[in-house]
């Protein structure tokens, strides 16, 4: 799977749009980007996820680079409960089961 | 009507003793897995099953036995439990898609901390 690089913390205000960044520039063509977040003593939750085109769902958006090697995690109206470590994640499709966690982006979201 | 749910919530016992963590998804996923979160919070994968089958095994020491009696559960023992063992343990499970297609994402549960004293 393609390494990504993310910012070791960030902080947004409540209410305020919160942009998290990911670089994945050794991504290849049939390898998707997945969001999860991790809020302190919780499991990893699944955010959204994309291939080539900006996505959006009722949790967030995902803005992909034309040339897929960056990727925008939107989260349009932060909260106090969005503060987590967030992990951006490169992963083929078809049989690959592995998903590989780093360091993340952790959020903080002030009031 | 909790996806993945995992017992116990909390496992503290002392060193070379055996335990087991349990794990069941309602999901109707055909793949589980366990993963392993340390003190420094990465999060690493240990097993997978696919209908039952182990399909990644990565390097876990022999002293951790992941069984899977059917396709809604994956169970992990531990033998002779060492101070290093101690960490959240976390279940997840997913549904694989065929070949070419994503995978669907990955549901957790709320994890195992385990203390070895």
């Amino acid at each position: 799977d393609a390494k990504t690089t993310q910012p070791p913390s960030m902080d947004c205000a409540e209410g305020r749009a919160a942009n998290l960044p990911c670089n994945h520039s050794t991504i290849s063509g049939n390898e998707y980007v997945y969001w999860y977040r991790q809020i302190h003593s919780q499991g990893p939750q699944y955010i959204i996820h994309g291939l080539k085109n900006n996505e959006t769902n009722e949790m967030a958006s995902l803005i992909i680079t034309e040339d897929r090697k960056s990727s925008t995690l939107i989260l349009p109206h932060a909260t106090l409960r969005d503060t987590a470590v967030y992990y951006c994640i490169v992963r083929a499709g078809g049989s690959n089961y592995k998903l590989t966690f780093g360091k993340g982006t952790l959020l903080t979201v002030n009031p | 009507d909790t996806a993945v749910s995992q017992t116990p919530k909390y496992l503290v016992t002392q060193m070379g003793n055996d335990k087991s963590i349990k794990c069941e998804q309602n999901l109707g996923h055909d793949t589980m897995y366990w993963y392993k979160q340390d003190s420094k919070k990465f999060l690493k994968i240990m097993f997978s099953y696919n209908n039952k089958e182990l399909i990644i095994n990565e390097t876990v020491p022999n002293r951790f036995s992941p069984k899977s009696p059917d396709k809604a559960h994956l169970n992990l023992h531990i033998n002779s439990l060492e101070l290093g063992d101690s960490a959240v343990y976390f279940c997840a499970s997913s549904q694989v898609a065929g070949a070419s297609s994503y995978n669907s994402p990955l549901h957790f549960g709320n994890g195992t901390r385990l203390t070895v004293t």
